[in-house]
């Protein structure tokens, strides 16, 4: 199978202005969630999608939202980009299967850059 | 929410020695333990996962052990090898209907010198 995939890999974007970031999981995953990695806060959980629901979200301001389509792919969106907003960009899929934690499996993320 | 600290911050072995990278928690609820490796320009992959009604498991060259009761766990890598050099992080998750969101420590540089 194929894994997680993430377009684009790389993004130049300057303050202000916004981004979409998307993801297709493993074929036949149905759960989607984001993490962002940086050297100072390491990485951190964005939010979780399920069945085209938001299920779980993280510490982060409003500028930061997603979704998640009927094909279980998902994109996410950051409005009026921050310099700190410069980061790896990591999506996770998982089966979400059963009623218990299953493993998740990373992309190799989009890098950001936000001058 | 959840702190997961995780020591040492960098690590350097030579080859065929053990490395043991330790991390606490700070929620009694959690119940599941992964560990990930993550590469130079890659993604994190998980090398071995635990659940909270498991002391210990092995898999090949590497293990994990959770103490409940001290909430902490810990990788052990026996017989390093340089291909074992990258960035490693373990997390804690509560696993529950409302999310399986994972929460991080902040990594272990390890360097396996030959």
């Amino acid at each position: 199978k194929a894994g997680v995939t993430q377009t684009p890999r790389y993004l130049i974007k300057t303050r202000g202005q916004q981004v979409t970031l998307s993801c297709s999981p493993i074929s036949g995953h149905r759960s989607v969630s984001w993490y962002q990695q940086t050297p100072g806060q390491g990485l951190q959980f964005l939010f979780e999608y399920f069945s085209e629901t938001q299920r779980n979200k993280g510490n982060f301001p409003g500028r930061f939202s997603g979704r998640q389509f009927s094909n279980s792919r998902s994109e996410m969106n950051v409005s009026t980009l921050e310099l700190g907003d410069s980061a790896l960009y990591l999506c996770a899929s998982s089966p979400r299967a059963g009623a218990y934690q299953e493993t998740q499996y990373f992309g190799p993320g989009t890098r950001l850059l936000v001058l | 929410g959840e702190n997961v600290e995780q020591h040492p911050s960098t690590l350097s072995v030579q080859e065929g020695d053990s490395a043991v990278i330790k991390c606490t928690y700070s929620d009694s609820a959690s119940n599941y333990f992964p560990w990930y490796k993550q590469e130079l320009g890659k993604g994190p992959q998980l090398i071995i996962d635990i659940r909270s009604n498991v002391g210990e498991k092995k898999d090949q060259r590497i293990a994990v052990t959770l103490n409940k009761t001290a909430k902490h766990f810990s990788l052990h890598i026996t017989e390093t090898q340089p291909e074992d050099s990258a960035v490693y992080f373990c997390a804690a998750s509560k696993g529950s209907n409302s999310g399986y969101a994972l929460n991080f420590g902040k990594g272990t540089s390890l360097l396996v010198t030959p």
